[in-house]
């Protein structure tokens, strides 16, 4: 999975708990991104980064919060999980010479009761 | 305002015959086209990109796809199927005008089942 981990890989919550996933690269690539999965809506962008410190909103950023410190690590945090975040998480990279080809993370399977 | 659909939710084909995955889009400008699979429990693979020059692409596991700029459509095929290749398909669309990956669309993605 092109040199991309995601922790946990599982995670089960109650409702109103903060969670935060964390994704690390070791391809220094610039871009990172985290989707979520869910049936009938294929991959949906929830926020990314260009850079440390430097990230931005997607298409599904509500309740969902993110950091950037380091180059290698991205951290997404759902402030006050709902059981609508129950879905599988994953984290992308990509560069820019290679014309945003993004290469993904394994997943996390966050299961909200 | 740049789409992608992917027409079929599940294709279904026999071992060792031809497969077809078929992917529409719109875009303004020139498009930048992507195929990924996922396997179970597993992340998406990138398979293979058009980006410019000829219209047939080839990428991994025997896959290839035809960019047909005047249907709009980028349909991924294998001339021969393996059980192997069972697995979701995902077809993505950017706009070469609009740079960084965020701005790249994913489809609902096509199950495959090939059977023996």
């Amino acid at each position: 999975d092109a040199g991309i981990t995601q922790s946990p890989r599982h995670k089960v919550t109650e409702t109103g708990t903060p969670v935060t996933l964390r994704c690390h690269q070791t391809e220094n690539h610039r871009y990172m991104y985290w989707y979520r999965q869910d049936p009938g809506h294929g991959l949906r962008l929830i926020h990314y980064s260009y850079g440390v410190k430097d990230t931005d909103k997607g298409e599904v950023s509500d309740g969902y919060s993110v950091s950037r410190s380091k180059t290698e690590d991205f951290l997404l945090t759902l402030e006050s999980a709902t059981s609508s975040q129950t879905s599988v998480y994953f984290c992308a990279i990509s560069e820019v010479g290679e014309r945003e080809t993004q290469y993904f993370g394994p997943g996390t399977r966050l299961l909200v009761l | 305002a740049q789409s992608v659909a992917q027409p079929e939710d599940q294709v279904n084909v026999a071992e060792g015959n031809p497969l077809t995955v078929k992917c529409t889009y719109s875009v303004s400008g020139n498009p930048y086209l992507f195929w990924y699979v996922q396997y179970p429990n597993r992340g998406l693979q990138f398979l293979l990109k058009y980006i410019t020059g000829d219209n047939l692409v080839k990428g991994s596991y025997g896959f290839e796809a035809e960019f047909n700029k005047s249907q709009t459509s980028f349909h991924l095929k294998k001339p021969s199927a393996l059980v192997s290749d069972s697995a979701l398909y995902f077809c993505a669309v950017r706009d070469a005008w609009n740079t960084g990956g965020f701005k790249t669309i994913f489809g609902a993605g096509t199950r495959l089942f090939v059977k023996a």
